[in-house]
């Protein structure tokens, strides 16, 4: 059981928007503004899309961004398009005495 | 440009260790932490711990307390992940990452598979 709550699928047609979220508690996602999302295409290394809740980092299309309220996190898609099919992470810093980051399970995007 | 290449695939019994390397470039080695990231087989990420370059200084997920040890050599900017009394559930592509002190984790490895099969 992952430490950070993700849906295990979404999906949308090419042009549409999708947005997934990633609950967690006070102690990581609600605590900090730590919260990264990561793009995972099948045999390849994650590839950080989100930090700090809600930058970009250079070279990552201004069609992801990134929010927070609460314990939950957010990433939402937009004007999707075939490549962004992927599995997506989110991950954050945690006060946790057991360990220091967490990830979500994982989401499956498919577009239609 | 950064990269970071790990070592190749590794096959080992249960009971044995397997050691992972993780050549750095592209960047000052001791300005970033490395952190290491595990995933079993079609499943998630699984945090394991890091590593300060500078100062040797280790943080280790509890789960992997007293079976793994992270060490570096600042003379070739490799760092490297040892994990001891392999099980078959230690089966998975292991990648290393680094993060800067303010800053998420940034740049991945190419992944390592160890397969821990009888």
């Amino acid at each position: 059981q992952s430490a950070l709550t993700q849906p295990a699928s979404v999906s949308g047609s090419p042009g549409q928007s999708i947005t997934i979220s990633c609950t967690g508690t006070s102690s990581d996602v609600g605590g900090y503004n730590y919260v990264s999302w990561y793009q995972q295409h099948p045999g390849k290394a994650p590839k950080l899309m989100i930090y700090e809740v809600s930058n970009r980092p250079s070279g990552v299309s201004n069609r992801f961004s990134g929010s927070k309220s609460g314990n939950t996190a957010s990433l939402t898609i937009s004007g999707l398009q075939a490549e962004d099919e992927a599995d997506y992470y989110c991950s954050s810093y945690t006060s946790s005495s057991t360990l220091e980051r967490v990830f979500g399970g994982g989401t499956k995007l498919t577009v239609l | 440009q950064v990269q970071l290449v790990q070592s190749g695939a590794e096959v080992k019994k249960p009971g044995a260790s397997v050691k992972v390397s993780c050549k750095a470039s592209g960047y000052t080695f001791t300005g970033y932490y490395m952190h290491w990231v595990r995933q079993a087989p079609g499943q998630g990420l699984e945090w394991m711990g890091r590593i300060n370059p500078n100062s040797g200084g280790t943080n280790y997920a509890q789960k992997f307390q007293g079976r793994v040890t992270m060490t570096r050599d600042t003379s070739i900017s490799t760092a490297y992940m040892e994990l001891s009394r392999l099980r078959s559930d230690d089966t998975a592509v292991y990648y290393c990452a680094r993060k800067p002190q303010r800053g998420p984790i940034d740049y991945w490895g190419q992944g390592t598979l160890v397969t821990v099969s009888s």
